[in-house]
C-alpha cells in the first residue's frame, strides 16, 4: 500500500530551527509537496521537489532523496506565526496525490 | 491572487438530509477536487474533475456524488448524510499538467465544516 509518515506534533523555540520530516512509500514518485494550514484555514502551498537535493526559500528550504524515500521541511527563525500544521504530500505514478497526516508545529516564546 | 470559494463555512444536518456543498473557483483552473479531512488522517480525495461534466472516482467516492456543470463550479452531493460523514470537506483547483510539466499546486478554499446529527 501507499504510506506517508510524518511526526504528530512538534515543538520548537521561537527564533530557533526546526526540521520536519517525511518518509513516504508510494507507487511511482512524480514530486514531493510541502503545504501549511493554520488552524481553522485553507492548506498553502509552500515547495516542490521533484529531484534530490535542497531548495530554498527565504526562511523555509526543502530536502529530498527519492533513493531513500524520504523528505524535510527546514524552518528558521522561527516566527509565531509559523505555528501551524504542515502536511506533506507525494504525487505518485497516476499523478494521483497521496497525503501525510501533518505535522502540528508549535511555536513557544 | 486566486480564489477558491466554498458556500458555507458551518453546516449542521439531520441524519438523511441530502446536502449540498458548493465550489467555486475564478482562476479558469481545469482540474478541481473534492477532499475530506479529518484528525489524524491525511486528506483523502472524495472525487475530482479534469473537465466540464466530466468526473472521477477519487478514493473515498461512497455517499457522495458531484455535478460539474460549468468550469468555474465544482458541487459536492451527499445524497442522504450520515454521522460518518461529519468531517471538513475542503475543495480544490490547480491547472491541467501533464508529463513532465507536473507542478500540481492545488489552490484551497476555506473548508466547510459539516455536522451530521
Amino acid at each position: 500500500g501507499q504510506n506517508i509518515d510524518q511526526p504528530t506534533e512538534m515543538t520548537a523555540t521561537e527564533g530557533a530551527i526546526v526540521q520536519i520530516n517525511c518518509t513516504y512509500q508510494t507507487s511511482g514518485f512524480n514530486g514531493l509537496f510541502w503545504y501549511q494550514q493554520h488552524a481553522g484555514e485553507a492548506p498553502t502551498f509552500l515547495s516542490y521537489n521533484v529531484l534530490d537535493g535542497l531548495e530554498e526559500k527565504g526562511r523555509f528550504s526543502s530536502f529530498l532523496s527519492r533513493s531513500k524515500g524520504y523528505s524535510y521541511l527546514l524552518l528558521k527563525e522561527l516566527q509565531m506565526k509559523d505555528s501551524a500544521s504542515y502536511l506533506c504530500a507525494v504525487m505518485d505514478s497516476n499523478y494521483q496525490l497521496i497525503w501525510g497526516a501533518g505535522t502540528k508545529l508549535i511555536i513557544k516564546p | 491572487d486566486v480564489k477558491v470559494t466554498q458556500s458555507s463555512r458551518y453546516l449542521v444536518k439531520r441524519t438523511g438530509e441530502k446536502v449540498f456543498l458548493e465550489c467555486v473557483q475564478d482562476m479558469d483552473h481545469e482540474n478541481m477536487f473534492w477532499y475530506r479531512q479529518d484528525p489524524g488522517l491525511g486528506l483523502r480525495l472524495i472525487y475530482f474533475s479534469y473537465d466540464v461534466k466530466m468526473k472521477e472516482k477519487g478514493d473515498i467516492p461512497e455517499g457522495y456524488s458531484v455535478s460539474r456543470e460549468k468550469k468555474e463550479r465544482f458541487s459536492l452531493i451527499l445524497e442522504s448524510a450520515s454521522t460518518n460523514q461529519t468531517s471538513m470537506y475542503l475543495c480544490a483547483s490547480s491547472f491541467w499538467t501533464s508529463g513532465s510539466m507536473v507542478t500540481g499546486e492545488l489552490f484551497f478554499g476555506e473548508g466547510s465544516r459539516l455536522t451530521v446529527l
